[in-house]
């Protein structure tokens, strides 16, 4: 899936600060933060709609989002702790309704922390 | 709260084998059910949804129709293949205005050739 760009892939970290980025090409108006630990199912930890956030799921403090434009989101992570380590999957979404949405995933990126 | 249940672990086939995964759904009204796919390495890929009562959603050969009466939207598919090995999830739109997915614990499909 090239129309949902993440980066980096994949990152090792030990108790520092990174950035994960994500761009979509979908004029989409929604874009959403997924995390999925080994064997279980996507977890929502953020959502934007429109650039403002509508959702923030009770994640820790240490995960701040940022969406500098309605195609683009970031994920600003401090002091990651063991139990960060997971993919990350950005998605969006042509709208937030109440329906329900269509998402669309891009490829993940792979944290883990040593 | 809205919740999803679907069969649990892994299903073990033959290629050509007719496959059949259960979704169970608790929410109010009419939720949008989904199905996803999720290959080793990706994110999960939307496979097709249904948003209302017996309406049928299908793609590359799956298919499921909504069930209100047994709050189900089982997939289903005639003829497996080894490329179809994955990971499949169900998953429901929240009913509380949330714009959130609510999604299965997942099933394992394993296709031997």
């Amino acid at each position: 899936n090239t129309k949902i760009t993440q980066s980096p892939r994949y990152l090792i970290l030990g108790r520092a600060n990174k950035s994960l980025e994500c761009e979509q090409h979908l004029g989409h108006n929604a874009m959403y933060w997924y995390k999925q630990s080994a064997e279980k199912p996507p977890e929502l930890m953020f959502l934007y709609n429109l650039k403002q956030l509508i959702r923030n799921e009770t994640v820790p403090s240490r995960f701040i989002p940022e969406c500098p434009d309605s195609s683009k989101l970031l994920l600003h992570i401090s002091a990651v702790d063991p139990e960060d380590s997971a993919v990350y999957f950005c998605a969006s979404s042509q709208e937030r309704t109440a329906s329900g949405n269509t998402l669309y995933f891009g490829e993940g990126s792979r944290l883990i922390v040593v | 709260g809205d919740s999803v249940t679907q069969t649990e672990g892994q299903v073990a086939l033959s290629e050509e084998d007719f496959l059949t995964i259960h979704c169970n759904y608790s929410a109010s009204g009419y939720p949008a059910l989904f199905w996803y796919v999720q290959y080793p390495g990706e994110g999960p890929q939307f496979l097709f949804r249904a948003s209302r009562d017996k309406e049928k959603g299908s793609s590359r050969g799956f298919e499921a129709t909504y069930d209100k009466g047994t709050t189900s939207f089982h997939l289903r598919k005639a003829s497996v293949q080894e490329s179809d090995s994955a990971v499949y999830y169900c998953a429901l739109g929240d009913t509380g205005n949330t714009g959130k997915l609510i999604f299965g614990l997942g099933t394992t499909l394993q296709v031997q050739p």
